[in-house]
This record gives C-alpha cells, structure tokens and sequence, in this order.
C-alpha cells in the first residue's frame, strides 16, 4: 500500500521563502508530483521527480530522496497568490490497463502567505 | 499543455435524481480516466478507474451501483450518480493522462461541484 505524509497547515510571509515536506511509503516507486489547489478548484500539475535531487522551475522547486522517502517543495519570493493547499502524490502503475497509472494524493498542506 | 474539460461544473439537485457528469479530453486520447471525490477540507479520494471499452475499476468503499461509470470512447467518460442523497453532495474532479506520454502525468477537469438538496 501507500501512505503519504505532510503538513496540514503552514504559514509564510509574503516575499520569504518557505519548504514543504512530503514522506511517503510505496509498495513501488514511479516518481512523485506536486499539485497545486486552490480553494475550490481542480488540482494543476507543479512537478514530477523521479531522480534524486533538486529540480528548479522558476519560482517553485523540488527535491527528491528516494533512500529516505522523502521530497519537499521550495516556494522562493512568496505571492499572495501562492495561497493553496500543495498536495504529495505519487503514482501506482494499475494493471487494470497497460501503462496507466493512478495517483495516489497526500491530504495536502494548507499555505497560507501573509503581507 | 493537454486539456480535460469536465461538465457541469456546478449541478444542485433533489434528493433521489440522477446526475450524469462528464469528463473530455480535448486534445488526446486517453483509454484511462480517473475518478475523485473531495469533501471540504479533505484531500483527492480516488473512486474509481475508468478504462475505455471495458468495465471500470471502483475503490474499496465506492457503490458501482451508485456511482455509474461509462467510458465508452477514447475522449469521454461519463459518472452518473444515482439516486443522489445529500451525503453524496462534493466536488467531482476527473483526470485522464495523455496514452502516449511516458510519464504518470494526470490532467484535471475543473471539477464538478454537486449539491444534493
């Protein structure tokens, strides 16, 4: 099975920067992504890792260590739009059809950045 | 990037209809779609898998009965709830990943919200 762990709630101040961790257990491992929601809205694609290491896109990194199950997103010059729930995910291949995957979601970390 | 638009986005009901939900790829083709449920304040619980051609795939928990799957082309999948109660009333979100990427990438619809009066 799957079990997937973050913070429920964080805050930050605008400008600053802020790391969001994410600890997963998988029975396999096919990467994990970073999903950004907004209130009331569908989840958008942040990032995919499947190496180790950093990956930088703009304002927004993130860091995978598949040894220690863990990952982290890094938010660099926070906005007041970066305010969402950031959720952990990772896939599990279903054999239900060749190449598919489904993702399994973490419950999400609440952001909350503040003037 | 890839498009999935997902209709109604908001649907209110009475209690005991029928809602039928659709989930589009607009620019792929996808033989697999995926179903989620979110409560306020809770994370994505993915119900079911929908597999193009052939029956879905539900989660532990999820009522096939209820919650009517149908995919029947390689664009288009469809979740009926049926009998709607107010307890059924949640946001809906479909996803469907591109048959031919290698990655696991899912694309969202904007999600249906359904009220269940």
């Amino acid at each position: 099975g799957q079990n997937i762990d973050q913070p429920t709630e964080m805050t930050a101040t605008e400008g600053a920067i802020v790391q969001i961790n994410c600890t997963y257990q998988t029975s396999g491992f096919n990467g994990l992504f970073w999903y950004q929601q907004h209130a009331g809205e569908a989840p958008t694609f942040l990032s995919y890792n499947v190496l180790d290491g950093l990956e930088e896109k703009g304002r927004f990194s993130s860091f995978l260590s598949r040894s220690k199950g863990y990952s982290y997103l890094l938010l660099k010059e926070l906005q007041m739009k970066d305010s969402a729930s950031y959720l952990c995910a990772v896939p599990v291949i279903a054999y239900s059809g060749a190449g598919s995957y489904q993702l399994t979601f973490g419950k999400g970390t609440k952001l909350s950045v503040i003037p | 990037g890839a498009v999935v638009s997902q209709h109604p986005s908001w649907v209110i009901c009475k209690s005991g209809t029928s809602v039928k939900i659709e989930c589009r790829s607009l620019d792929f083709q996808a033989t697999t779609m995926f179903w989620y449920r979110q409560f306020p304040k809770q994370s994505l619980m993915l119900m079911a898998t929908s597999n193009e051609g052939s029956k879905a795939t539900y989660e532990q928990g999820v009522e096939k009965d209820k919650f009517l799957i149908n995919h029947a082309s390689l664009t288009l999948s469809t979740l009926t709830v049926t009998s709607a109660h107010p307890e059924d009333s949640s946001f809906y979100i479909c996803s469907a990943r591109d048959r031919r990427a290698n990655t696991g990438e899912l694309f969202f619809g904007e999600g249906s919200r359904l009220t269940v009066l």
